[in-house]
């Protein structure tokens, strides 16, 4: 089946550490997309990549790296420099170019909680 | 890129059209309108796109108004699967290409 994974679906980490999120997606897309969602509220984008090791940052980057070596993958990870990190992470995946097949498609999500 | 505003709630009956209302005013010429819906917990999912024309695929219609200043999302015969969030979205021209800015949308709920 084609579509884009990411795990772990819950994760938990302690206060100062760096975790690294997965996404994977086998839809042989050249975009894929970062967003973070806290309760309540829509998305706001973290980081977008258009092609493989080319990446931008989005709305809210502060405290987070990505990296794109791979098409098929592009790991989002929370530093601890990002002051307030729990919250749902979502990856999705577009054909990018033109906005006219822009449709993005989107993972399960990783809920991250920070104790 | 184009601010939206949506209604935070709307109710349906099971069976009935929901058409659930959206303003872009100030959306430029080559800004499109993008519809996703978000049930809990899940990633969005996506429904339907536009830029000048009305469209319509197995989910939904979208019907934007000649001046492109607002836009409906219709669905036919809700079911009470439908109830999730609903997303409006205009984007897409120049450098900004690629990115969708998530309003807070509107949540439906299909009632029996």
């Amino acid at each position: 089946d084609g579509g884009i994974t990411q795990s772990p679906k819950y994760l938990f980490r302690k206060e100062g550490q760096n975790v690294t999120l997965s996404c994977e997606q086998n839809l042989n897309h050249d975009a894929m997309y970062w967003y973070r969602q806290d309760p309540g509220q829509g998305l706001r984008l973290i980081y977008y990549s258009q092609i493989v090791n080319d990446f931008q940052k989005g709305d809210i980057a502060e405290g987070y790296s990505v990296s794109r070596e791979k098409k098929e993958s592009f790991p989002l990870t929370v530093t601890s420099a990002q002051k307030n990190p729990t919250a749902f992470y979502l990856c999705a995946s577009s054909w990018g170019g033109l906005p006219s097949y822009n449709e993005q498609f989107f993972g399960p999500g990783t809920r991250l909680t920070v104790l | 890129d184009a601010k939206t505003t949506q209604p935070p709630s709307m109710d349906c009956a099971e069976g009935r059209a929901a058409n659930l209302p959206c303003n872009h005013s100030t959306i430029s010429g080559n800004e499109y309108v993008y519809w996703y819906r978000q049930i809990h917990s899940q990633g969005p999912q996506y429904i339907i796109h536009g830029l000048k024309n009305n469209e319509t695929n197995e989910m939904a219609s979208l019907i934007i108004t000649e001046d492109r200043k607002s836009s409906t999302l219709i669905l036919p015969h809700a079911t009470l699967r439908d109830t999730a969030v609903y997303y409006c979205i205009a984007e897409g021209g120049g450098t900004s290409y690629g990115k969708l800015t998530f309003g807070q949308g509107t949540i439906l709920t299909v009632h029996p």
